[in-house]
């Protein structure tokens, strides 16, 4: 049973550019968090997906990022535009969907945003 | 909102005990989780408590929660240099459905020979 799976693992960006995340979740789980982790500080939340649906995107600025979780295919953290102090690792985890859930995060091993 | 706060640093002496401490604000959590993360890798679960217990023991690691005084610890017993990585307290007020975890900012253990 594969893990999370992000990728890129390292994209490297130009300022204005558009940078695309993409995470497949361990199999069965159908919830999806995205995390941001920048240089030296803890994880920061960003969105909370169910399957075509966002749940919660508290965390998200609210230009220029977006997420999503179509019903075929892994979800996607889409950063347009991208500036300088996107630099970050991304870091997206999922957990199962059977209740109860103890809500342990499964997390991928990370997408490095360098932009220049 | 939530918050979670922890120390950034802690170095400690290889064999000795580590201890870790977090604080939150969330009087409603459910689940205090501890996870590490090594270099250049993602987060793993190291281990969980649920709020109405006060212990957990696995193996060298020891979890109190004082939920009265909203404080978690992590204690390593017989640190070893394996142990060097950062480690993250987080909290969830779920019970029975996933809900957004909020993670701690993280504090890095390092081990001195």
């Amino acid at each position: 049973n594969a893990g999370v799976m992000q990728n890129p693992r390292h994209l490297v960006r130009r300022r204005g550019q558009e940078a695309r995340l993409r995470c497949s979740p361990m199999k069965g789980h159908s919830h999806v968090y995205w995390y941001r982790q920048l240089p030296e500080e803890g994880l920061k939340f960003m969105v909370y997906l169910q399957k075509e649906n966002i749940i919660d995107e508290s965390g998200m600025p609210k230009e220029r990022f977006s997420a999503e979780f179509p019903k075929e295919g892994p979800s996607i953290l889409r950063i347009q535009q991208v500036v300088r102090g996107d630099s970050a690792a991304y870091f997206c985890a999922s957990s199962p969907t059977q209740e109860p859930n103890t809500g342990e995060l499964f997390f991928g091993e990370g997408s490095r945003l360098t932009v220049l | 909102g939530e918050d979670v706060e922890q120390s950034l640093f802690l170095s400690v002496r290889e064999g000795d005990s580590s201890v870790i401490n977090c604080t939150y604000t969330d009087s409603s959590s459910t689940y205090l989780y501890w996870y590490k993360q090594e270099p250049g890798a993602g987060l793993q679960l190291l281990t969980y408590i649920f709020s109405n217990m006060d212990m957990k023991q696995d193996q060298r690691l020891t979890v109190l929660l004082n939920k009265k005084d909203k404080h978690l610890s992590l204690r390593i017993a017989d640190t070893q240099t394996g142990d060097s990585a950062i480690y993250f307290c987080a909290e969830s007020s779920a019970y029975s459905s996933a809900s957004k975890i909020i993670f701690g900012s993280g504090t890095r253990l390092s081990i001195r020979p």
